[in-house]
Protein backbone atom coordinates (compact mmCIF):
# COMPACT_ATOMS: atom_id res chain seq x y z
CA UNK A 1 0.00 0.00 0.00
CA UNK A 2 1.41 3.84 -0.52
CA UNK A 3 3.04 4.95 2.89
CA UNK A 4 5.38 8.42 3.66
CA UNK A 5 8.84 7.67 5.48
CA UNK A 6 10.23 11.09 6.72
CA UNK A 7 13.43 11.82 8.90
CA UNK A 8 12.94 11.59 12.58
CA UNK A 9 13.54 14.33 14.76
CA UNK A 10 14.18 16.83 16.33
CA UNK A 11 16.46 18.78 13.96
CA UNK A 12 17.89 21.90 15.88
CA UNK A 13 19.80 24.69 13.70
CA UNK A 14 21.07 27.89 14.42
CA UNK A 15 19.63 30.68 12.37
CA UNK A 16 20.74 31.43 8.59
CA UNK A 17 21.39 27.76 8.35
CA UNK A 18 20.82 25.34 5.36
CA UNK A 19 17.61 23.25 6.13
CA UNK A 20 17.19 19.82 4.41
CA UNK A 21 13.95 17.15 6.09
CA UNK A 22 13.98 13.83 3.93
CA UNK A 23 10.62 12.62 2.87
CA UNK A 24 10.47 9.00 1.09
CA UNK A 25 7.43 7.50 -0.55
CA UNK A 26 5.96 4.44 -1.83
CA UNK A 27 2.77 4.34 -4.13
CA UNK A 28 1.37 2.40 -6.66
CA UNK A 29 -0.22 5.08 -8.64
CA UNK A 30 0.79 8.32 -9.49
CA UNK A 31 -0.15 10.55 -6.67
CA UNK A 32 0.47 13.95 -5.44
CA UNK A 33 3.00 14.82 -2.78
CA UNK A 34 2.21 17.62 -0.17
CA UNK A 35 4.45 19.28 2.81
CA UNK A 36 1.81 20.35 5.75
CA UNK A 37 3.37 22.28 8.67
CA UNK A 38 2.05 22.72 11.87
CA UNK A 39 2.93 25.67 14.43
CA UNK A 40 2.61 25.86 17.95
CA UNK A 41 -0.93 26.07 19.05
CA UNK A 42 -2.40 25.53 15.50
CA UNK A 43 -3.70 23.81 13.04
CA UNK A 44 -2.09 22.00 10.02
CA UNK A 45 -0.95 24.19 7.46
CA UNK A 46 -0.36 23.42 4.14
CA UNK A 47 3.26 24.59 2.92
CA UNK A 48 3.33 23.65 -0.93
CA UNK A 49 2.49 20.28 -3.16
CA UNK A 50 3.27 19.44 -6.45
CA UNK A 51 1.19 17.26 -8.28
CA UNK A 52 3.25 15.46 -10.99
CA UNK A 53 6.48 14.54 -11.32
CA UNK A 54 9.49 17.04 -11.68
CA UNK A 55 7.21 19.35 -10.48
CA UNK A 56 8.74 21.82 -7.93
CA UNK A 57 6.55 22.95 -5.07
CA UNK A 58 7.79 26.41 -3.25
CA UNK A 59 6.38 28.77 -0.53
CA UNK A 60 7.77 31.01 2.11
CA UNK A 61 11.18 30.32 1.02
CA UNK A 62 10.63 26.33 0.74
CA UNK A 63 10.63 24.27 -1.43
CA UNK A 64 10.23 20.67 -2.77
CA UNK A 65 11.01 18.07 -6.06
CA UNK A 66 9.13 15.61 -7.18
CA UNK A 67 11.15 12.89 -7.94
CA UNK A 68 9.66 10.00 -9.40
CA UNK A 69 13.17 8.07 -9.74
CA UNK A 70 13.94 8.51 -6.49
CA UNK A 71 10.42 8.40 -5.32
CA UNK A 72 11.53 11.15 -2.85
CA UNK A 73 9.99 14.82 -2.31
CA UNK A 74 12.70 16.20 -0.02
CA UNK A 75 11.88 19.56 1.92
CA UNK A 76 14.81 22.14 1.71
CA UNK A 77 14.98 26.15 2.74
CA UNK A 78 18.09 28.12 2.65
CA UNK A 79 17.96 30.12 5.25
CA UNK A 80 16.02 29.10 8.12
CA UNK A 81 14.29 31.77 10.67
CA UNK A 82 13.12 30.95 13.95
CA UNK A 83 9.70 31.48 13.04
CA UNK A 84 10.08 28.02 11.09
CA UNK A 85 10.36 26.08 14.22
CA UNK A 86 7.24 23.85 13.78
CA UNK A 87 6.35 20.43 12.99
CA UNK A 88 6.68 19.16 9.29
CA UNK A 89 4.69 16.85 7.63
CA UNK A 90 5.12 15.27 4.47
CA UNK A 91 1.84 13.80 2.91
CA UNK A 92 0.62 12.12 -0.65
CA UNK A 93 -2.71 11.63 -1.65
CA UNK A 94 -3.74 9.39 -4.75
CA UNK A 95 -6.74 9.82 -7.01
CA UNK A 96 -7.16 6.42 -8.06
CA UNK A 97 -6.87 4.91 -4.05
CA UNK A 98 -9.11 7.20 -1.72
CA UNK A 99 -8.94 10.97 -3.63
CA UNK A 100 -7.02 13.80 -3.36
CA UNK A 101 -7.92 14.78 0.33
CA UNK A 102 -7.45 11.23 1.94
CA UNK A 103 -3.95 12.03 3.06
CA UNK A 104 -1.30 9.70 3.91
CA UNK A 105 1.22 11.23 6.21
CA UNK A 106 4.80 10.69 7.38
CA UNK A 107 5.38 10.92 11.19
CA UNK A 108 6.55 14.14 11.11
CA UNK A 109 10.01 16.29 11.70
CA UNK A 110 9.67 18.08 14.69
CA UNK A 111 12.81 21.71 13.59
CA UNK A 112 13.45 23.61 16.35
CA UNK A 113 15.90 26.63 14.98
CA UNK A 114 17.69 28.90 17.61
CA UNK A 115 18.90 32.55 17.80
CA UNK B 1 -14.01 34.15 7.79
CA UNK B 2 -13.83 31.34 10.60
CA UNK B 3 -11.52 28.82 9.42
CA UNK B 4 -11.98 25.10 10.52
CA UNK B 5 -12.80 24.75 14.50
CA UNK B 6 -12.71 21.96 17.28
CA UNK B 7 -13.80 21.26 20.31
CA UNK B 8 -12.78 21.09 23.05
CA UNK B 9 -8.99 21.69 23.00
CA UNK B 10 -8.28 19.13 25.36
CA UNK B 11 -10.07 16.19 26.70
CA UNK B 12 -8.63 14.41 29.76
CA UNK B 13 -10.58 11.51 30.39
CA UNK B 14 -10.63 7.71 32.70
CA UNK B 15 -11.11 4.85 30.64
CA UNK B 16 -14.31 3.17 30.06
CA UNK B 17 -15.85 6.77 29.78
CA UNK B 18 -17.37 7.96 27.05
CA UNK B 19 -16.19 11.29 24.78
CA UNK B 20 -17.22 13.30 22.17
CA UNK B 21 -15.79 15.26 19.72
CA UNK B 22 -16.78 18.35 17.72
CA UNK B 23 -16.08 19.64 14.26
CA UNK B 24 -17.07 22.51 13.01
CA UNK B 25 -15.96 23.02 9.03
CA UNK B 26 -16.03 26.46 7.14
CA UNK B 27 -19.51 27.40 6.36
CA UNK B 28 -20.07 25.77 2.74
CA UNK B 29 -17.68 23.44 2.85
CA UNK B 30 -19.16 20.03 2.12
CA UNK B 31 -16.59 17.85 2.47
CA UNK B 32 -15.29 17.32 6.32
CA UNK B 33 -12.72 14.71 7.34
CA UNK B 34 -11.36 13.43 10.53
CA UNK B 35 -7.95 12.49 10.95
CA UNK B 36 -5.98 11.57 14.06
CA UNK B 37 -2.08 11.33 15.89
CA UNK B 38 -1.88 8.72 17.80
CA UNK B 39 1.51 8.95 19.88
CA UNK B 40 3.39 11.08 17.82
CA UNK B 41 3.35 8.86 14.85
CA UNK B 42 1.36 9.29 11.41
CA UNK B 43 -1.26 11.29 11.08
CA UNK B 44 -3.94 8.81 9.86
CA UNK B 45 -7.10 9.26 8.05
CA UNK B 46 -10.35 7.92 9.89
CA UNK B 47 -13.28 9.02 7.55
CA UNK B 48 -14.43 11.22 5.09
CA UNK B 49 -18.32 12.81 5.10
CA UNK B 50 -19.80 14.86 1.86
CA UNK B 51 -22.61 17.15 3.25
CA UNK B 52 -24.12 14.06 6.02
CA UNK B 53 -23.11 10.96 3.89
CA UNK B 54 -20.08 9.03 4.98
CA UNK B 55 -18.35 8.72 1.37
CA UNK B 56 -15.40 6.52 3.08
CA UNK B 57 -15.24 5.56 6.99
CA UNK B 58 -12.05 3.02 6.14
CA UNK B 59 -9.93 4.54 8.59
CA UNK B 60 -11.94 4.07 11.57
CA UNK B 61 -10.32 1.62 14.07
CA UNK B 62 -13.36 0.08 15.44
CA UNK B 63 -16.82 0.01 16.51
CA UNK B 64 -16.17 2.10 19.73
CA UNK B 65 -15.93 5.01 17.28
CA UNK B 66 -19.29 6.45 15.91
CA UNK B 67 -18.97 9.83 13.43
CA UNK B 68 -22.15 11.67 12.47
CA UNK B 69 -22.73 15.18 10.43
CA UNK B 70 -26.46 15.48 10.54
CA UNK B 71 -27.65 17.98 8.77
CA UNK B 72 -24.11 18.66 6.74
CA UNK B 73 -22.90 21.08 8.86
CA UNK B 74 -20.92 20.34 12.15
CA UNK B 75 -19.42 17.00 13.02
CA UNK B 76 -19.13 14.80 15.94
CA UNK B 77 -17.11 11.83 16.60
CA UNK B 78 -18.24 10.08 19.90
CA UNK B 79 -15.70 7.56 21.11
CA UNK B 80 -17.63 5.23 23.70
CA UNK B 81 -15.96 2.98 25.80
CA UNK B 82 -12.58 5.38 25.27
CA UNK B 83 -9.72 2.93 25.81
CA UNK B 84 -5.80 3.85 26.48
CA UNK B 85 -4.43 3.43 23.10
CA UNK B 86 -7.02 6.09 21.74
CA UNK B 87 -5.11 8.65 23.22
CA UNK B 88 -3.62 10.72 20.42
CA UNK B 89 -4.58 14.49 18.79
CA UNK B 90 -7.88 14.44 16.51
CA UNK B 91 -7.90 16.68 13.41
CA UNK B 92 -11.01 17.81 11.63
CA UNK B 93 -10.56 19.26 8.10
CA UNK B 94 -12.67 20.55 5.43
CA UNK B 95 -12.71 21.57 2.02
CA UNK B 96 -15.02 23.42 -0.76
CA UNK B 97 -15.16 20.16 -3.69
CA UNK B 98 -14.42 17.04 -3.99
CA UNK B 99 -11.60 15.92 -6.44
CA UNK B 100 -9.61 18.62 -8.25
CA UNK B 101 -6.00 18.94 -7.91
CA UNK B 102 -6.50 22.42 -6.90
CA UNK B 103 -8.59 21.81 -3.95
CA UNK B 104 -7.58 23.17 -0.41
CA UNK B 105 -8.12 21.30 2.32
CA UNK B 106 -7.81 23.15 5.80
CA UNK B 107 -7.31 21.99 9.31
CA UNK B 108 -8.54 22.45 12.49
CA UNK B 109 -5.98 22.72 14.92
CA UNK B 110 -6.84 19.67 16.82
CA UNK B 111 -8.56 17.94 20.22
CA UNK B 112 -5.89 16.32 22.35
CA UNK B 113 -7.50 13.42 24.23
CA UNK B 114 -5.67 11.66 26.72
CA UNK B 115 -7.28 8.55 27.92
CA UNK B 116 -6.17 7.62 31.77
Amino acid sequence: GNSVTQMEGPVTLSEEAFLTINCTYTATGYPSLFWYVQYPGEGLQLLLKATKADDKGSNKGFEATYRKETTSFHLEKGSVQVSDSAVYFCALSDLFSGGYNKLIFGAGTRLAVHP
Amino acid sequence: EAGVTQFPSHSVIEKGQTVTLRCDPISGHDNLYWYRRVMGKEIKFLLHFVKESKQDESGMPNNRFLAERTGGTYSTLKVQPAELEDSGVYFCASSLRRGATNEKLFFGSGTQLSVL
